[in-house]
């Protein structure tokens, strides 16, 4: 079973470039989320979605968009690169429900230098 | 806001001493809690969640965590550490459709 799937695992940007970093699950999970993992920091909700074509803020969207037109994909959108979005970002799904796990990807490290 | 508070960032225990990682949380009302573990270039593992049905909960690996309503509690313990347990330890909780994770606990165990 492939769970949840991040592609690129590791990408260098430029500042001002952009890029989609993709997350797919085949658990047929309505909930998905972007994360951002920095250093001693834990891990910061960037977004979320409920449902195809349902998206929201967490508590640091500035700098990224999303989209959910399908279950199964919720790509992360960075579009001018900017040093303080060099981290370590992990998409996640569940099953919907506050009493329900998450499933976390492998993460993408992504630098912008 | 719900917020976790994960005292000290690195622990370090001897392998077969009891592992004992603590976590604290602020909640109006009855929480969802849950421990997670994450190994070096990977993406976190869910150990064990509490949701209610019982106060002790086990989990994977001979990790369990005791529920203290009275003490805003969900410590995580392990009898005897081993070498595999080394690794990264987040505790988390749930409000509404969102996860409140802590900073995290290194568990660092010496042979």
């Amino acid at each position: 079973n492939a769970g949840v799937t991040q592609t690129p695992k590791f990408r260098i940007l430029k500042i001002g470039q952009s890029m989609t970093l993709q997350c797919a699950q085949d658990m047929n999970h309505n909930y998905m989320y972007w994360y951002r993992q920095d250093p001693g920091m834990g891990l910061k909700l960037i977004y979320y979605s409920v449902g195809a074509g349902i998206t929201d803020k967490g508590e640091v969207p500035n700098g990224y968009n999303v989209s959910r037109s399908t279950t199964e994909y919720f790509p992360l959108r960075l579009e001018l690169a900017a040093p303080s979005q060099t981290s370590v970002y992990f998409c996640a799904s569940s099953g919907g429900g506050p009493n329900q796990p998450q499933h976390f990807g492998d993460g993408t490290r992504l630098s912008i230098l | 806001a719900q917020s976790v508070t994960q005292l000290g960032s690195h622990v370090s225990v001897s392998e077969g001493a009891l592992v004992l990682l603590r976590c604290n949380y602020s909640s109006s009302v009855p929480p969802y809690l849950f421990w997670y573990v994450q190994y070096p270039n990977q993406g976190l593992q869910l150990l064990l969640k509490y949701t209610s049905a019982a106060t002790l909960v086990k989990g994977i690996n001979g990790f369990e965590a005791e529920f203290k309503k009275s003490e805003t509690s969900f410590h995580l313990t392990k009898p005897s550490a081993h070498m595999s347990d080394a690794a990264e330890y987040f505790c988390a909780v749930t409000h509404g459709n969102q996860f409140y994770f802590g900073t995290g606990t290194s568990l660092t165990v010496i042979p």
